[in-house]
């Protein structure tokens, strides 16, 4: 079975501090792999999209690896601020369009 | 373009009664998936759909699921009839699949079912 797994389930930082957040997959077959944000009662938004060819991925506070061989990918959060506090979803593609999703990482920034 | 469009937003109904969600896809997406989101087991993909057709029903839970989609700005999922432990977020979301990977997710519809 291909299991996603996101730890810890919730943690909180101080505004200012950078954040890590890990994901780790059992099959590294893997396609793309994806960090979502999701915010209470909201849906879920695509912040990095990286390719199986691809080592890591940047978009402005973000940067996000991929290391297949150890299955495992991190999420860098620079300088946290309270708007970064949300839910987190790790979320592998084996190709077949069927996401395995990741159970998330609930962050709060604390002012 | 608006985004991936759901409604109904929150719905509360029996136990029995028949729910449909409704979705709207982004205009030009070719792809699109029905996930439910429990705290028990997170996200799991229900169906999708390419091109307006069903291509993987693996995760539909039981024969009180269904959907459709009849054309391409418009699916449906129903539930009939509901239990509550049907109770969950349900997400529409949708995919280009000639222009990348990304996926783009509705607001999702809140079912309670009591």
């Amino acid at each position: 079975k291909q299991e996603v797994t996101q730890i810890p389930a919730a943690l909180s930082v101080p505004e200012g501090e950078n954040l890590v957040l890990n994901c780790s997959f059992t099959d590294s077959a893997i396609y793309n792999l994806q960090w979502f944000r999701q915010d209470p009662g909201k849906g879920l938004t695509s912040l990095l999209l990286i390719q199986s060819s691809q080592r890591e991925q940047t978009s402005g506070r973000l940067n996000a690896s991929l290391d297949k061989s150890s299955g495992r990918s991190t999420l860098y959060i620079a300088a946290s601020q309270p708007g970064d506090s949300a839910t987190y979803l790790c979320a592998v593609d084996y190709g077949n369009n069927r996401l395995a999703f990741g159970k998330g990482n609930q962050v709060v920034v604390i002012p | 373009d608006a985004g991936v469009i759901q409604s109904p937003r929150h719905e509360v109904t029996e136990m029995g009664q028949e729910v449909t969600l409704r979705c709207k896809p982004i205009s030009g997406h070719d792809y699109l998936f029905w996930y439910r989101q429990t705290m028990m087991r997170g996200l799991e993909l229900l169906i999708y759909f390419n091109n307006n057709v069903p291509i993987d029903d693996s995760g539909m839970p039981e024969d009180r699921f269904s959907a459709k989609m009849p054309n391409a700005s418009f699916s449906t999922l129903k539930i009939q009839p509901s239990e509550p432990r049907d109770s969950a977020v349900y997400f529409c979301a949708s995919r280009d699949g000639f222009s990348g990977n990304t996926i783009y997710f509705g607001e999702g519809s809140w079912l309670t079912v009591v």
